[in-house]
């Protein structure tokens, strides 16, 4: 299996920062990368796809970046609705596999 | 608007058997691939089972091959899970998600609110 390892695993931040998430892959994925976001008792919302694409409806203040093994998420300029549990994802191979999440709190 | 509704999550004994539907709306289901994700409360989340848009491909996780069945009914654009043989570490929300294309390796696109199973005695 693909094991999918994000860092932090937490972070605390102000509304404002540029914060940046990474996620290691244990083998070449290529750019098979999405990010998720979820709220604490909501539905995950997807955001990244192919380790760069947007989603549709997402902001751009989200950017994604990386191939191979190294991926990065970035959040340009943390506004307060960005507050959330973040999720890298590998859809290269099967079993689909996430990572352990990243908890960005005030 | 893309629509995912599931259901039919409950208490169920050890040993006993549940079976989710996810209804879904706002595109064209049978273009998609569609994939069962589930979520411990307070964890992280877990890929469960996918299946193609003609259910040719299908796949599950090691932790419930066996004993958990996907399924779709494309006249009625819905997804199912059939479990069986539950355990209490399958208590969990469990989400139904929009695949990004066709293809069986394509991202999440879109994704339900979530049924709750627990499973205990």
């Amino acid at each position: 299996d693909i094991q999918m390892t994000q860092s932090p695993s937490s972070l605390s931040a102000s509304v404002g920062d540029r914060v940046t998430i990474t996620c290691r892959a244990s083998q070449d994925i290529y750019n098979y990368v999405a990010w998720i976001q979820q709220k604490p008792g909501k539905a995950p919302k997807s955001l990244i796809y192919a380790a760069s694409g947007l989603q549709d409806g997402v902001s751009s203040n989200f950017r994604g970046s990386g191939s191979g093994t190294d991926f990065t998420l970035t959040i340009s300029s943390l506004q307060p609705e960005d507050f959330a549990t973040y999720y890298c994802q590998q859809y290269r191979d099967y079993p689909l596999t996430f990572g352990g999440g990243t908890k960005v709190e005030i | 608007e893309v629509q995912l509704v599931e259901s039919g999550g409950g208490l169920v004994q050890p040993g006993g058997s549940l079976r989710l539907s996810c209804a879904t709306s706002g595109f064209s289901f049978g273009d998609y691939a569609m994939h069962w994700v589930r979520q411990v409360p307070g964890k992280g989340l877990e890929w469960v089972a996918g299946i193609g848009w003609n259910s040719v491909s299908i796949d599950y996780s090691e932790s419930v091959k066996g004993r958990f069945a996907i399924s779709r009914d494309n006249a009625k654009n819905s997804l199912y899970l059939q479990m069986n043989s539950l355990r209490p570490e399958d208590a969990a929300v469990y989400f139904c998600s929009k695949g990004g294309s066709y293809s069986f390796y394509a991202p999440f696109e879109y994704w339900g609110q979530g049924t709750l199973v627990t499973v205990s005695s």
